[in-house]
């Protein structure tokens, strides 16, 4: 089993459509999460960190759930902009004596006129 | 610039010869990664580096990868005799302090091999 899961899709929706993403990671001991975000040809960058009371940036959700080791990223309002690969990623010991990241497969956004 | 400088940008190699990557990373930042990704598919760990000495070299698929970083900043990986399945893009990032894993990426390296 892989560490962290995603469904790659693709993802194909309309413009203003609400999309949910999930992830599932397999360490339990995990303690720090993220989303990034991937352009075609691009280098990551983070999108937005995910904290165990669930949080907001604008159209963005970001929800934990420990007890089904479970990451989820709700995109409300889709843009053409948004089109993108989503990267779930686990810090999969959460030790300040390790930065390691596991980055899962990533999940394709298309959304179209 | 302000952000992680990787070079080359791009490098066409023959099988069997040696290549090296650099990467500078962002001013202070004391954490240093390098990933890969081959052609659709997810980032794939190598080495993180705190400082110069590197804690997790866990990722490095075989003895033909090295890496080393000098002065707390600028790391090079060292591929050996290449091989075609090492065709991929080489990500490096940096981060001031990993306890908050907020890692900057640098525009890659991309390794062809034929």
């Amino acid at each position: 089993r892989k560490e962290v899961e995603q469904d790659p899709g693709p993802f194909n929706v309309p413009e203003g459509a609400t999309v949910a993403f999930n992830c599932t990671y397999s360490n339990s001991a995990s303690q720090s999460f993220f989303w990034y975000r991937q352009d075609c040809r691009k280098e990551p960058k983070l999108l937005m960190s995910v904290y165990s009371s669930g949080n907001e940036d604008g159209r963005f959700t970001a929800q934990l759930n420990r007890a089904s080791q479970y990451i989820s990223l709700l995109i409300r309002d889709s843009k053409l902009s948004d089109s993108a690969t989503y990267l779930c990623v686990v810090n999969p010991r959460g030790s300040s004596n390790t930065g390691k990241l596991i980055f899962g497969q990533g999940t394709t956004l298309q959304v179209k006129p | 610039g302000a952000g992680v400088s990787q070079s080359p940008s791009n490098k066409v190699t023959e099988k069997g010869k040696d290549v090296e990557l650099r990467c500078d990373p962002i001013s202070g930042h004391t954490a240093l990664y390098w990933y890969r990704q081959s052609l659709g598919q997810g980032l794939e760990f190598l080495i993180y580096f705190q400082g110069n000495s590197a804690p997790d070299k866990s990722g490095l698929p075989s003895d033909r990868f090295s890496a080393e970083r000098t002065g707390g900043s600028v790391s090079t990986l060292t591929i050996q005799r290449t091989q075609q399945e090492d065709s991929a893009v080489y990500l490096c990032a940096s981060s001031l302090d990993p306890a908050t894993n907020t890692i900057y990426f640098g525009e890659g390296s991309w390794l062809t091999v034929v």
